[in-house]
């Protein structure tokens, strides 16, 4: 079946960059998520992209996607302290209704 | 509209009784999903409606649970016999069926306490 892993925990200090990786066994997964949920809260769906792209970025957030490898990764530029949060991968097949979800990456941003 | 809307947000319930949680999707949301959260990992997916039928069920989920979406607008979750392992977070989403990125739109959850 569908397996999305993620490293647990990215500790970073506030104006670095954070990368937080991912990988999937699904190939094929048509779509890619980053989600982020704050304490307490539902999930916010940050930003996708679909497989037949490699690169997206939308703001401080830059996806870049590895196919081959089955490797998703998120860029965070200018980390924030609003930043720290547990962010959580997801794909999702073509003719899938439902997402599969990682366990998620603790972001800690450090002043 | 104010997003998706779970109620309650706090369930404590005593073995074996039965509990029934809401959602209340993004109005126009044709699909909708129930998600469990325990702590420390991701969501695990239970079941998903588009309008008013039931297209998948997880094989995970017991017969103990049932969720229905009569009218094709909200949706409720139903735990019979509720055992302590049922304790967790149970998140709602919706999403557009052909929407951009089909990606979700979570509703805050209902945090259930088995004693």
């Amino acid at each position: 079946g569908e397996d999305v892993e993620q490293s647990l925990f990215l500790s970073v200090r506030e104006g670095d960059s954070s990368v937080i990786n991912c990988t999937y066994t699904d190939s094929s997964s048509t779509y890619l998520y980053w989600y982020k949920q704050e304490p307490g809260a539902g999930l916010q769906l940050l930003t996708y992209i679909f497989s037949n792209m490699d690169m997206k970025q939308d703001q401080r957030l830059t996806v870049l996607l590895n196919k081959k490898d089955k490797h998703l990764s998120l860029r965070i530029a200018d980390t924030q302290t609003g930043d720290s949060a547990i962010y959580f991968c997801a794909e999702r097949g073509t003719n899938a209704g439902k997402s599969t979800f990682g366990d998620g990456t603790t972001l800690t941003v450090k002043p | 509209d104010t997003g998706v809307s779970q109620n309650p947000r706090h369930k404590i319930t005593k073995r074996g009784q039965n509990v029934t949680f809401r959602c209340d999707p993004i109005s126009e949301h044709n699909r909708l999903y129930w998600y469990r959260q325990t702590l420390g990992q991701g969501p695990e997916f239970l079941t998903y409606f588009q309008n008013e039928a039931q297209l998948e069920k997880s094989r995970l989920l017991s017969d103990r649970f049932s969720a229905e979406r009569p009218k094709g607008s909200f949706s409720t979750l139903e735990i019979q016999r509720t055992e302590q392992g049922d304790s967790a977070m149970y998140l709602c989403a919706s999403s557009l069926v052909d929407g951009p990125g089909h990606g979700y739109t979570f509703g805050s959850g209902t945090r259930l306490t088995v004693v």
